[in-house]
């Protein structure tokens, strides 16, 4: 247990739909991240926020939209998704952003039918 | 561009053995370098970091070493035991940059 929860484990959708995958963590981190597991690749960073403002956009396409409503919660709201967009979604948070450290959660396993 | 990979995709080890994850890295400006693990259905967990003005950092089983001239980074886990089984990432970045750069990982298996 990392102290990092990600909800749903898993989810399905289809291309047309709208869904959202949320993050929450209680550590008391200041830095929350959204990253792209794909099968045989690198991790990819999506997102960085860091006090609650988007520090680094990894040029992800617009069909992601993050959102940091407060510390302690991270949402990826998803929209109008493609089969390749199918992968492990990880949050994950550090006491700020230069910390070298990061806890992730277990990850939410997409599937875009 | 920067890079960070792996020798190997797979190692298998003898339980009580150690073993020796490899990683390659081309960013001569990166300042610190981690070893993350991933076991099965879960997500990636912080072993060990190391910053560059160092060779060699240990924790518990664990030691990284770290070869600046040939810009390589190693991961040695002694007395492996079957919990080790997992994928084994590294990742570099520089102060000043979120961008955490992984590797494709390494799984080790650990044989009974």
């Amino acid at each position: 247990e990392t102290g990092v929860t990600q909800t749903p484990r898993h989810l399905v959708m289809g291309m047309t739909n709208k869904k959202s995958l949320k993050c929450e963590q209680h550590l008391g981190h200041n830095a929350m991240y959204w990253y792209k597991q794909s099968a045989k690749k690198p991790l990819e960073l999506m997102f960085v926020y860091s006090l609650e403002e988007r520090v680094e956009n990894n040029s992800v396409p617009s069909r992601f939209s993050p959102e940091c409503p407060n510390s302690s919660h991270l949402f990826l709201h998803l929209h109008t998704l493609q089969p390749e967009d199918s992968a492990l979604y990880l949050c994950a948070s550090s006491q700020d952003r230069r910390s070298t450290e990061a806890f992730f959660g277990q990850g939410t396993r997409l599937t875009v039918v | 561009g920067e890079s960070v990979g792996l020798h190997l995709p797979t190692l298998s080890v003898q339980e009580g053995d150690n073993s020796i994850i490899n990683c390659a890295y081309s960013n001569s400006a990166s300042d610190y370098f981690i070893w993350y693990k991933q076991e099965s259905g879960k997500g990636p967990q912080f072993i060990i970091d190391i910053r560059s003005n160092m060779d060699k950092r240990q924790g518990q089983r664990v030691t990284v070493l770290l070869n600046k001239t040939v810009k390589h980074l190693s991961l040695q886990i002694a007395a492996t035991q079957p919990g080790d089984s997992a994928v084994y990432f590294c990742a570099e970045n520089y102060f000043g940059n979120e961008k955490l750069t992984f590797g494709t990982g390494t799984r080790l298996t650990i044989i009974p």
